[in-house]
């Protein structure tokens, strides 16, 4: 059964940083892409970042470039995301999905997901 | 502001057929496939539509998909008041090179 279990979320000022996890099982994680997608409170989806299955192309974006880095270690079978610069608008649930497919680009098919994490920043 | 467009609020009665819009533009759903996701209240969402009209393992065959141009549709026959919750199209988009998603409908079984 696949499994996707984030961690890391919580409270933070604005200017902080988080590290988000996502710990995957089921499937063999090195051959799919993994994606972020957020969800502010009360609002609709919105795609974050995501990394090839090899951990060799990633993208993210426009929102968050320059802030957010997407990871994965491979040998953990686990998926990062680190927060740097956060802003009040940030503030969301936070899901990690897996890709049908290895490769991320061109794609938006995430038939799994977490249960997903909060991020909340405030002052 | 979303890049694809559904309208916010959709309803039905028990056993009727409804369907769901979602309009974007040649980048997103005029050139690449598109995906419906369904998100229960509280829950996380659920891949139901790919592809534009193939349904993965598990899906019910109420759920169907369709894709014309730049628009694309989702209709559930035999609406269950367990259907209620909120539905999202999404496409990649060339030019700003990642996913995109609608806004969401939500729908309420009466």
């Amino acid at each position: 059964e696949v499994q996707l279990l984030e961690s890391g979320g919580g409270l933070v000022q604005p200017g902080g940083s988080l590290r988000l996890s996502c710990a995957a099982s089921g499937f063999t994680f090195s051959n799919y892409a993994m994606t972020w997608v957020r969800q502010a409170p009360g609002k609709g989806l919105e795609w974050v970042s995501d990394i090839s299955g090899s951990g060799g192309r990633e993208s993210s974006a426009d929102s968050v470039k320059g802030r957010f880095t997407i990871s994965r270690d491979n040998s953990k079978n686990t998926l990062y995301l680190q927060m740097n610069s956060l802003r009040v608008e940030d503030t969301a649930i936070y899901y990690c999905a897996k890709s049908f497919y290895y490769d991320s680009s061109g794609y938006c098919e995430f038939d799994y997901w977490g249960q997903g994490t909060l991020v909340t920043v405030s002052s | 502001q979303s890049v694809l467009t559904q309208p916010p609020a959709a309803s039905g009665t028990p056993g009727q057929r409804v369907t769901f819009s979602c309009s974007g533009s040649t980048p997103n759903i005029g050139s690449n496939s598109v995906n419906w996701y369904q998100q229960l209240p509280g829950t996380a969402p659920k891949l139901l539509i790919y592809n534009n009209n193939q349904r993965p393992s598990g899906v019910s065959d109420r759920f169907s998909g369709s894709k014309s141009g730049t628009s694309a549709s989702l209709a559930i026959s035999g609406l269950q008041s367990d259907d209620e919750g909120d539905f999202y199209c999404a496409a990649w988009d060339d030019s700003l090179n990642g996913p995109v998603f609608g806004g969401g409908t939500r729908l309420t079984v009466l």
